[in-house]
């Protein structure tokens, strides 16, 4: 079965500190994607990474870096030096199904709100 | 940048009644979602069209709920009679073949 579990429900941190967000996964594929979406209060879903399955190469854009561990099944999310505007609900979600074109599925996880004080 | 459209943003409707939700996708993008998200949960699969084909539809309740993409662009989704349990934020996403999806803002659905 696929899954994607975000164990954190909620973290609130000071501005300028640094803050990880948790993801684990579980499928059978051997081809998949994993992604990390932001959540503001507006509603809309705002796409920040993809990474497949072969690629354990970290990530860094800006304040923002992921670490992709497949030995632990883990795509953690880092935002360093946080700002107000990065409080949002973010979700962790894993794309499966691929050997099977246009039968795509992405599987999210249920969201770890991330509330930054000034 | 090219960006999903929904509408309405908000709808308000009375149990028993029908209510229309609209998304257009990003043009080109040959696969369009819809996806309803509970409050404090991670967004659900309710259909998947490639083209104008339905490609899944196993997690819509298929008495009250149709969706159509009659020309493989724009799409409607549809509720009747809504429920007070359809209270959710409607998500309408597009992707070109198999890739990232990109999210509309939505259309926040509350039933009285």
């Amino acid at each position: 079965a696929q899954k994607v579990t975000q164990a954190q429900t909620e973290i609130s941190v000071v501005e300028k500190e640094d803050v990880t967000l948790d993801c684990v996964y579980e499928t059978r594929d051997t081809t998949y994607y994993l992604f990390w979406y932001k959540q503001p209060p507006s509603g809309e879903l705002v796409f920040l990474i993809r990474r497949n399955s072969f690629d354990e190469q970290n990530e860094i854009s800006g304040r923002y870096s992921w670490n992709f561990q497949k030995s632990t099944s883990s795509f953690n999310f880092t935002i360093t030096a946080s700002q107000v505007v990065d409080s949002a609900v973010y979700f962790c979600a894993l794309l499966w199904g691929g050997a099977n074109f246009g039968n795509e599925k992405l599987t999210f996880g249920t969201g770890t709100r991330l509330t930054i004080i000034p | 940048e090219a960006e999903v459209a929904q509408s309405p943003r908000y709808k308000i409707t009375e149990k028993s009644q029908a209510v229309a939700f609209w998304c257009d996708p990003i043009s080109g993008h040959a696969t369009l979602y819809w996806y309803r998200q509970i409050l404090g949960q991670g967004p659900e699969l309710l259909v998947q069209f490639q083209d104008e084909s339905v490609v899944d539809d196993s997690q819509l309740p298929k008495d009250r709920f149709s969706a159509e993409r009659l020309k493989g662009v724009d799409s409607t989704l549809k509720i009747q009679p809504a429920e007070l349990g359809d209270s959710a934020m409607y998500l309408c996403a597009s992707s070109p073949r198999g890739e990232t999806q990109y999210f509309g803002p939505g259309t926040r659905l509350l039933v009285l």
